[in-house]
């Protein structure tokens, strides 16, 4: 059974950094799966934020790509986000997801989320 | 980019059918996949394909497609599909190739 876990704080400073990490059991990163973000403000409706493969390859969505880097980590088996110049309205339960990159490409499993509030 | 439209709120009698509606050009060309979300919950893959649902979902659930609309059938609908729905796409309208989700329709179960 595949699961994925997010990590990081809870807590972000205007104008900072986000880094989360997800940590992937039930697959290797080194599939030939994709991995990615999915982003949910409280009471709102989910945004895709990016996704990426084993080799660094990745794809963001364009509204935020100017302050995304994903990245793997195979030793560890997980794979990161980093989002840059924070602001209240990057407030959000962040998710992260396997891509089944096919040709009907879907999100398979998700992790359980974790809140971001980004407040000083 | 482009967007997928779905109406914010459905009811169906308990034990009757109900169809969710998803438009948007993207789905000219791309299959679209359902999502359920419980409140308090991550979201579970429920649609993929044409009408794919993984290892333990109800066969109640089915999904269609046709033209630039996808469709979500929950036939013999329980109180326990209550829940906001949300149909998913890859987006090929700008430079490179994204997704889209759906705002969500949320489905109340009377």
């Amino acid at each position: 059974q595949v699961q994925l876990q997010e990590s990081g704080p809870g807590l972000v400073k205007p104008s900072g950094t986000l880094s989360l990490t997800c940590a992937v059991s039930g697959d290797s990163i080194n599939s030939d799966n994709w991995w990615g973000w999915v982003r949910q403000p409280p009471g709102k409706g989910l945004e895709w934020i990016g996704e990426i493969y084993q080799s660094g390859t990745t794809n963001y969505n364009p509204s935020l790509k100017s302050r995304v880097t994903m990245s793997v980590d195979k030793s560890n088996n997980q794979f990161s986000l980093r989002l840059t110049s924070m602001t209240a309205a990057d407030t959000a339960i962040y998710y992260c997801v396997r891509v089944i990159f096919t040709a009907l490409y879907y999100f398979d499993y998700w992790g359980q989320g974790t809140l971001v509030t980004v407040s000083s | 980019s482009s967007e997928l439209t779905q109406d914010p709120a459905v009811s169906v009698a308990l034990g009757q059918t109900v169809r969710i509606t998803c438009q948007g050009d993207s789905l000219r060309n791309y299959y679209a996949s359902w999502y359920q979300q419980k409140p308090g919950q991550a979201p579970v893959l429920i649609i993929y394909g044409k009408s794919n649902r993984p290892s333990g979902i109800p066969d109640r659930f089915s999904g269609s497609s046709s033209g630039n609309t996808a469709s979500l059938t929950i036939t013999g609908a329980q109180a326990e599909d209550e829940a906001d729905y949300y149909c998913k796409s890859r987006d090929s309208s700008g430079d490179h190739l994204g997704v889209v989700f759906g705002g969500g329709t949320k489905l109340t179960v009377l």
